[in-house]
């Protein structure tokens, strides 16, 4: 059972533009929140994070919005660079120090 | 900056062999993760260790076993490799408490045959 689902596997943005990466739970339990930024034969790098008692936290062009009566969670870029074409991850926090993972979206921004 | 590091970016094994994946980090962080990485299934956890000598299973431990006999290594083993072992490995670690954030290796892409 997927407890976080990402269920776009890929997302085309033209640079400039606001890219959106969706990201919907299962366990009202999750108390914590990241986004993982992963280019292709790297580690996957923290981006940003939000409390499950916030609905917004922002981080120069990213933010990020939580919806917790229907379990969701968004990635707002803006505006969109070149640099920012990569695999995005969320992942929730279970427990003291366990991380649960979505599937992944592959974001490229078209220049 | 935090650093982790895997022993091998690339692996190539034979099935039924023992496989070593090592992981060191710099930091001094309590917490040490193993995952695999599989297209359309995300980031999966197979073992972590909070402690030297600690380990608990994470949510696909079959086929794996790991040590941590310091602070900075953990190693992931594969007793006898198998084909649907054929994953991108990634390592992570993190400070206990106040961050949530875990800081990741750059991944061993191994290939069993």
């Amino acid at each position: 059972d997927q407890q976080v689902k990402q269920n776009s596997p890929s997302l085309s943005v033209q640079e400039g533009r606001i890219s959106i990466l969706n990201c919907d739970y299962t366990n009202s339990m999750f108390d914590y929140f990241l986004w993982y930024k992963k280019y292709p034969a790297e580690g996957p790098t923290f981006l940003i994070s939000i409390s499950s008692i916030k609905d917004k936290n922002e981080d120069g062009r990213f933010t990020v919005f939580l919806n917790k009566s229907a379990k969701h969670l968004s990635l707002h870029i803006v505006p969109s660079q070149p640099g920012d074409s990569a695999v995005y991850f969320c992942a929730a926090r279970e427990g003291a120090q366990k991380l649960v993972f979505g599937q992944g979206t592959r974001l490229t921004i078209n220049p | 900056d935090v650093k982790v590091t895997q022993s091998s970016r690339y692996l190539v094994k034979r099935t039924g062999e023992k496989v070593f994946l090592e992981c060191v980090q710099d930091m001094d962080h309590e917490n040490m993760f193993w995952y695999r990485q599989d297209p359309g299934l995300g980031l999966r956890l197979i073992y972590f260790s909070y402690d030297v000598k600690m380990k608990e299973k994470g949510d696909i431990p079959e086929g794996y076993s790991v040590s941590r006999e310091k602070k900075e290594r953990f190693s992931l083993i594969l007793e006898s490799a198998s084909t649907n072992q054929t994953s991108m490995y990634l390592c992570a670690s993190n400070r206990q408490g106040a961050r949530y954030e875990q800081y990741f290796g750059p991944g061993t892409r191994l290939t069993v045959t």
